[in-house]
C-alpha cells in the first residue's frame, strides 16, 4: 500500500474555512475512493471516481467537493458547508474490478 | 438501499482461542467479499476476501466462508495472537459489472487477551 499517499496527516479547519486533502498514487489505479471514519464506527463513502474528469457521490457527499483531473489524484475539499467535518479520511484505490481496493494511511481532521 | 451488517461489534477471546465474525448483505448480486484489518490509527489492511464462486478461502490461520443462499459470510481466525487484536471489517461488492463500491460493515473490534 506505500503507493497510495495522503497529506497532511493531521489538519485543522477554523469555522467558516474549506480545506482540502489530498490523494495520490502511483499505481497506475483507475478508481479511487474517499471515506469517513468516525470514531468506534465504519467506513462511509464520501466520493469515487472510476475514471480521470468523473465521479460520483457516495452516501454522504452534502459539504464535500473533489476533482479528477489525473489518473493519480483525486483531492477532497471539506467545506464550510460540512458543519461536522471532524473525522479519520481515508482514501483507496483500486486498479480493476477484480481487484481490491487499497487504503493510503489517512487524514485526521479536527475542528479549531 | 444495499447494507451490510457485522456482528459482534466487540468479542473478547483468550488468547489461543479461535474468533468468529459474521456479516449479512441485502445485494444479492453481490460476488465479492473482501475482510480488511484495521489497527489503531493506521490504514485497513485487506487479509483475506472471497468470491462467489467458493464456499470457503483460507489462508494460515484465517478462514472465510459464505453462503450464497443465506446471504452471509463469516471471518474465522484459529489460535488467535495479542497481535491479532485490531478492528476487523466486512465489505461486499459486485465485480465485474463496472460497479464499483464497497459495501462496508460497521467494524468488529476483536481484543485478544494473553
Amino acid at each position: 500500500d506505500g503507493g497510495i499517499t495522503q497529506s497532511p496527516k493531521y489538519l485543522f479547519r477554523k469555522e467558516g474555512q474549506n480545506v482540502t486533502l489530498s490523494c495520490e498514487q502511483n499505481l497506475n489505479h483507475d478508481a479511487m475512493y474517499w471515506y469517513r471514519q468516525d470514531p468506534g464506527q465504519g467506513l462511509r463513502l464520501i466520493y469515487y471516481s472510476q475514471i480521470v474528469n468523473d465521479f460520483q457521490k457516495g452516501d454522504i457527499a452534502e459539504g464535500y467537493s473533489v476533482s479528477r483531473e489525473k489518473k493519480e489524484s483525486f483531492p477532497l475539499t471539506v467545506t464550510s458547508a460540512q458543519k461536522n467535518p471532524t473525522a479519520f479520511y481515508l482514501c483507496a484505490s483500486k486498479s480493476g474490478t477484480n481487484q481490491p481496493q487499497h487504503f493510503g494511511d489517512g487524514t485526521r481532521l479536527s475542528i479549531l | 438501499g444495499e447494507n451490510v451488517e457485522q456482528h459482534p461489534s466487540t468479542l473478547s477471546v483468550q488468547e489461543g482461542d479461535s474468533a468468529v465474525i459474521k456479516c449479512t448483505y441485502s445485494d444479492s448480486a453481490s460476488n465479492y467479499f473482501p475482510w480488511y484489518k484495521q489497527e489503531l490509527g493506521k490504514r485497513p489492511q485487506l487479509i483475506i476476501d472471497i468470491r462467489s464462486n467458493v464456499g470457503e478461502k483460507k489462508d494460515q490461520r484465517i478462514a472465510v466462508t459464505l453462503n450464497k443462499t443465506a446471504k452471509h459470510f463469516s471471518l474465522h481466525i484459529t489460535e488467535t495472537q495479542p497481535e491479532d487484536s485490531a478492528v476487523y471489517f466486512c465489505a461486499a461488492s459486485r465485480i465485474g459489472s463496472g460497479t464499483y463500491k464497497y459495501i462496508f460493515g460497521t467494524g468488529t473490534r476483536l481484543k485478544v487477551l494473553a
